[in-house]
């Protein structure tokens, strides 16, 4: 079975400063998804970058990116010039890419973000 | 903004008690996943249903059932109702496919007493 690790409950930031937060996974596929969601205190998980394990270039969105390390099954979001607005819980999610997996998103713990102005 | 809507925001349930819970979207996306997020946890997959049909399932016991409407909206029933199960309940949409996301919505905070 698949599984996402989040090692770190908790993290800080400075406003404007780069923070990077941590995921591992384990799983014998090749074939796989990888994203990153946002939860804010609204409760709306919302996506924020999605990786596929076949690309190697590292996915970007403006001012996050990912270091994706399929050897090492570590998948970790740089949040760059931060803003209190970032300030969230962050998961880590894993999806098979087997089609008869469906769609079952497996998520990490969590990590819970703080922008400090 | 997803366009996924739930019903209700939260409520009050005693234990023993039955409940239903409804997602719904603008968007007529095909497929509808269920999560279940306990207090400080990641949400946990309950299942997924796809043009009506249930296309997956998490490690859930029987109680938690659910249904998937023509319009492609959805529910969540939950029987017999045990102190375990508060949590907030959230519903996904998407197409049907690997590479579509899952667009969230924004719960409902259920709370068994």
């Amino acid at each position: 079975a698949q599984t996402v690790t989040q090692s770190q409950p908790e993290m800080s930031v400075q406003e404007a400063e780069t923070v990077t937060l941590s995921c591992t996974y384990d799983t014998s596929e090749s074939d796989y998804y990888l994203f990153w969601y946002k939860q804010p205190p609204s409760r709306q998980m919302i996506l924020v970058i999605r990786q596929e394990a076949y690309k190697q270039q590292n996915a970007t969105e403006n001012r996050f990116s990912v270091n994706f390390q399929k050897a090492a099954k570590s998948f970790s979001l740089k949040i760059s010039d931060s803003q209190l607005g970032d300030a969230a819980m962050y998961f880590c999610a894993y999806r098979s890419g087997i089609y008869n997996q469906g769609g079952k998103l497996i998520f990490g713990q969590g990590t819970e973000l703080s922008v400090k102005p | 903004e997803t366009g996924v809507t739930q019903s209700p925001t939260h409520l009050i349930k005693t234990r023993g008690q039955q409940v239903t819970l409804r997602c719904s979207s603008q968007s007529g996306h095909n497929t509808v996943s269920w999560y279940q997020q306990a207090l400080g946890q990641g949400p946990q997959f309950i299942f997924q249903y796809y043009r009506e049909e249930e296309n997956g399932r998490g490690n859930f016991p029987p109680r938690f059932s659910g249904l998937q409407f023509p319009n492609y909206s959805s529910e969540l029933n939950v029987n017999a109702l045990e102190l375990d199960d508060s949590a907030l309940y959230l519903c996904a949409i998407s197409g049907q496919g690997i590479s579509y996301e899952q667009y969230f919505g924004p719960g409902t905070r259920l709370t068994v007493t």
